[in-house]
């Protein structure tokens, strides 16, 4: 079952706008993670917040996390064509960390 | 540094065939192993996971299995294959010290 829910599911943006998603979750959570898929492929790491952070920044990476609403955001700054991919947040669970991910957010960026 | 390695990147089945997907990972050991699913345009699905060898855990239950012979290796394995099989599988593992999982780039499969 999806963990997470993210919001907007597709997200279409000039270049060097800013774009943000929204991830929320249903559990108590360690940590929040956010990946990135391009298309077709398999997904890469992009930056983990934990439970005990409020925000945390990774070059043109900024991640919130509010627990008590039980939601993150993941803002990309200054965006570029090569930015177009899917974006999903993902939760931590169990002893073998199995993560859950949500929905994802396809995000295009136009030259 | 780690690897991880997932093979076929497309498959072509016809409906009843067996199904075997392989990865193997490098330059870690006693990693989490992980068989994820994803359907076009969705999230990812867990379908299976292993803490060590012969270990596996069953998220859903499914026309699938999984078995893992090896610390480094997670097959991923069907009798016969249903149209339902269809989607892009993703291999991943975790642990060494990392908090965060590292993806195969993935096996696109197609039952027809």
């Amino acid at each position: 079952s999806q963990q997470g829910e993210e919001d907007p599911q597709a997200l279409s943006i000039q270049e060097g706008e800013n774009a943000t998603m929204n991830c929320s979750y249903k559990t108590s959570i360690n940590n929040l993670q956010w990946y990135r898929q391009n298309s077709g492929r398999g997904l890469v790491h992009l930056i983990l917040i934990r439970s005990n952070e409020r925000e945390k920044h990774s070059g043109r990476l900024r991640v919130t996390l509010d627990t008590s609403k039980k939601s993150s955001s993941l803002l990309i700054t200054a965006s570029r064509a090569a930015d177009t991919a899917s974006y999903f947040c993902a939760t931590t669970r169990g002893s073998a960390r199995q993560l859950t991910f949500g929905s994802g957010t396809q995000l295009t960026v136009l030259p | 540094s780690q690897t991880i390695h997932q093979w076929p990147a497309t498959l072509v089945q016809p409906v009843g065939s067996p199904l075997s997907l392989e990865c193997t990972v490098e330059g870690t050991s006693n990693p989490n192993l992980y068989w994820y699913r994803q359907a076009a345009g969705r999230g990812l699905q867990l379908l299976f996971y292993s803490v060590g060898i012969g270990q596996i855990s069953s998220e859903v239950p499914q026309n699938l299995s999984a078995s893992r012979p090896q610390d480094r290796q997670f097959i991923l394995s069907s009798k016969k294959l249903l149209l339902s099989d269809s989607g892009f599988y993703l291999c991943a593992w975790s642990g060494g010290g990392y908090t965060e999982a590292f993806f195969g780039q993935g096996t696109r499969l197609t039952v027809v």
